[in-house]
């Protein structure tokens, strides 16, 4: 069993398009995230959820849009596409909540390559 | 603010070498997490230890071992016998207390020749 899934795993769009990247984990976790690795590996966070509840928004552009339907899922909407959107996005997952020491560690989904061409 | 640097920014040894890779960290937070990740070449990422800022105790995990010192503020991973399997993109991240954030490092990569 996957414990956290990403679909799609890859994504080739042109700009301009609206896209979506899905994320599910069955580990029961309370908190999960969205981070983006740009092409030269580095990883930084976008967004945090807790129990359906936005957390954190490290100032993303208001064209990505995080929609957490229940605990297990967090959605990514991006709006309008760019290049510089062009990166592997990871889903992320810990049982943590907020305003609690942050000991456990994230699981993290495979990723999905998004290219704007 | 918090930060985390790995100096190295690539590795390379041969197998059946030991390697060390360095983590530096930065936070006003007393209570803090530091972790490492193995990003290998199919993509995923991989917990491989977490150690909070009270415990300086080393680890050791087989041919893994991890040097937490908080008076310099390091966290430095060593692989003994290096295989080529290690070959990866290595992590280092830190989370404050109450931050529910990993701030990761640049990443180190290691290349594990036969």
């Amino acid at each position: 069993d996957t414990a956290v899934s990403q679909t799609p795993k890859y994504l080739v769009t042109q700009m301009g398009n609206d896209k979506s990247i899905k994320c599910e984990q069955n580990l029961g976790h309370d908190t999960m995230y969205w981070y983006k690795q740009d092409s030269k590996k580095f990883l930084k966070i976008m967004f945090s959820y807790n129990n359906k509840e936005l957390i954190i928004n490290e100032t993303v552009p208001n064209r990505f849009s995080p929609k957490s339907p229940d605990k297990a899922h967090l959605n990514l909407h991006i709006n309008s596409l760019e290049l510089g959107d062009s990166a592997v996005y990871f889903c992320a997952s810990s049982q943590d909540s907020p305003g609690t020491s942050p000991y456990n560690e994230q699981f993290f989904g495979p990723g999905t390559r998004l290219t704007v061409l | 603010a918090q930060k985390v640097t790995q100096a190295q920014t690539e590795i390379s040894v041969v197998e059946k070498e030991d390697v060390t890779l360095d983590c530096v960290y930065e936070t006003r937070d007393t209570t803090y997490y530091l972790f490492w990740y193995k990003q290998p070449p199919s993509g995923e990422l991989v917990f491989l230890i977490r150690r909070n800022s009270f415990d300086e105790q080393n680890e050791i995990s087989g041919r893994y071992s991890w040097n937490f010192q908080k008076s310099t503020s390091s966290f430095n991973f060593t692989i003994t016998a290096s295989q080529v399997v290690d070959s990866a993109v290595y992590f280092c991240a830190l989370s404050e207390r109450y931050g529910n954030k990993l701030v990761f490092g640049a990443g180190t990569i290691l290349r594990v020749k036969s």
